[in-house]
């Protein structure tokens, strides 16, 4: 376990519709990364927000965004979601207090589905 | 850009038998290399890294990787599979463009024969 959950674990839903994937880091984590695992694109990173602020953004689709709440959860909105939406989205999280790398915790990942 | 190769789509070895995973890297500094391991189902989990220092490091589950400036590698390696070992292994190399994330390879799937 490593600490970080995501919920739901699965989403099924169609074509067109807005859905938000909820992710908690670790205990005394800052940053919150948003990855999307597909078979074709293999994993992606997407956005990364960093005690309540954006701070890069990768692959990420202008019909998606995140933003991370003062408790330091984060939420990632898909809308008009297409079938290529299909895919694992993971969450990870690092402390990120000194500039350099550490180690990033992913949570389990939610399977979306869309139809 | 900084890259990851890994040009191993799917491996097979008998239990018992040794392992090695390639990874190959671009990247014009000295990189920060990790490598992962996804089991079904699951998300991912760290197995080793490697920042500077000792080119040879040692990690979780009987692991171990080594970094070769000269070939761009951070090849994984195990001397004695088990089934459980059984996965997916991500070798990943961390970006300096703006924000410490991860540009990932595109994964090596492990099955073991009993």
């Amino acid at each position: 376990d490593s600490g970080v959950t995501q919920t739901p674990k699965h989403l099924i839903t169609a074509t067109g519709q807005r859905v938000t994937l909820r992710c908690s880091p670790r205990s005394g984590d800052l940053s919150v990364y948003w990855y999307q695992q597909s078979l074709d694109q293999g994993l992606q990173f997407l956005i990364q927000y960093y005690n309540g602020e954006e701070r890069a953004k990768g692959n990420i689709l202008e019909r998606f965004s995140a933003q991370q709440f003062p408790d330091l959860h984060s939420e990632l909105n898909l809308s008009s979601l297409e079938l290529g939406d299909s895919a694992l989205y993971f969450c990870a999280s690092s402390v990120d207090r000194a500039e350099t790398y550490n180690e990033q915790f992913f949570g389990p990942g939610t399977r979306l589905t869309v139809l | 850009a900084q890259s990851v190769t890994q040009p191993d789509i799917h491996i097979t070895v008998s239990e018992g038998a040794s392992l090695e995973l390639r990874c190959n890297y671009s990247y014009g500094a000295t990189p920060y290399l990790f490598w992962y391991v996804q089991s079904p189902g699951q998300g991912l989990q760290l197995l080793l890294k490697y920042f500077s220092g000792d080119t040879l490091v040692q990690g979780i589950k009987g692991f171990e990787a080594e970094f070769k400036r000269s070939q761009s590698s951070f090849n994984l390696r195990k001397p004695s599979v088990h089934w459980s070992d059984a996965a997916e292994y991500f070798c990943a190399v961390g970006s300096t463009s703006g924000t410490y994330k991860y540009i990932f390879g595109t994964g090596t799937r492990l099955k073991v024969l009993a």
